[in-house]
């Protein structure tokens, strides 16, 4: 069964700071992609970025990026420049094969608090 | 990009009701969505993933008969909580994907609905 990580429950950041959100992921199968999502406190899911696990490439969108590091199944979002708007839930998830009926997966979440 | 809507976005209702919550896909058509619940301060829990013209299939420990899905299109899922009590009230999400062309990276998710049973 497929699990994800989060071990950070929260974290305060300094604006224009860069921050790391750990997220690790437990699966047996070879083909899986993993996901970040944004919650802000209106409760909508914003998707941030996308890695495949077939990527050689760590995923980036703008001032996103993804860590990814297969070895030791780990796939950390990585916020450069951080801004208060970014203050969120931040959601971890992955899915397992690329069929449409598969699942997504979410981790426990890390509240990400910028101070101005 | 994609749009998911919700209705309704919230919704009061007392106990014994039952409630129904619309998915729609606007831009694309989604042959899969995906229900989830979100009690506060806690992740999204996957309820069933609803599959367009057949039955949902129900995540364990989730009581299909108390959930109750109905993908009629491919554009449209539907949400019923039978007989709602005040142990229901959560956040309900539903999600999408767009598997047009064959990519399937992103999931779309609705804005949710908060339910409150009184």
């Amino acid at each position: 069964a497929q699990k994800i990580t989060q071990t950070q429950p929260g974290m305060f950041v300094q604006e224009k700071e860069a921050v790391t959100l750990d997220c690790t992921y437990d699966t047996s199968d070879q083909s899986y992609g993993l996901f970040w999502y944004k919650q802000p406190s209106s409760g909508e899911m914003i998707f941030l970025i996308y890695q495949g696990s077939y990527d050689e490439q760590n995923a980036t969108e703008g001032r996103y990026s993804l860590n990814f590091q297969k070895a030791r199944k780990s796939a950390n979002l990585v916020i450069s420049a951080s801004q208060l708007g970014d203050s969120a839930m931040y959601f971890c998830a992955m899915r397992e094969a690329y069929s449409s009926a598969s699942k997504i997966i979410f981790g426990s979440g890390t509240r990400l608090s910028i101070r101005p | 990009g994609a749009v998911v809507s919700q209705h309704p976005s919230r919704v009061i209702c007392k106990s014994g009701t039952s409630v129904k919550i619309e998915c729609r896909s606007l831009d694309f058509q989604a042959t899969t969505m995906f229900w989830y619940r979100q009690f506060p301060k806690q992740s999204l829990m996957l309820m069933a993933t609803s599959n367009e013209g057949s039955k949902a299939t129900y995540e364990q420990g989730v009581e299909k008969d108390k959930f109750l899905i109905n993908h009629a299109s491919l554009t449209l899922s539907t949400l019923t909580v039978t007989s709602a009590h005040p142990e229901d009230s959560s956040f309900y999400i539903c999600s999408a994907r767009d598997i047009s062309g064959g990519a399937i990276k992103t999931q779309y998710f609705g804005p949710g609905t908060r339910l409150l049973v009184l």
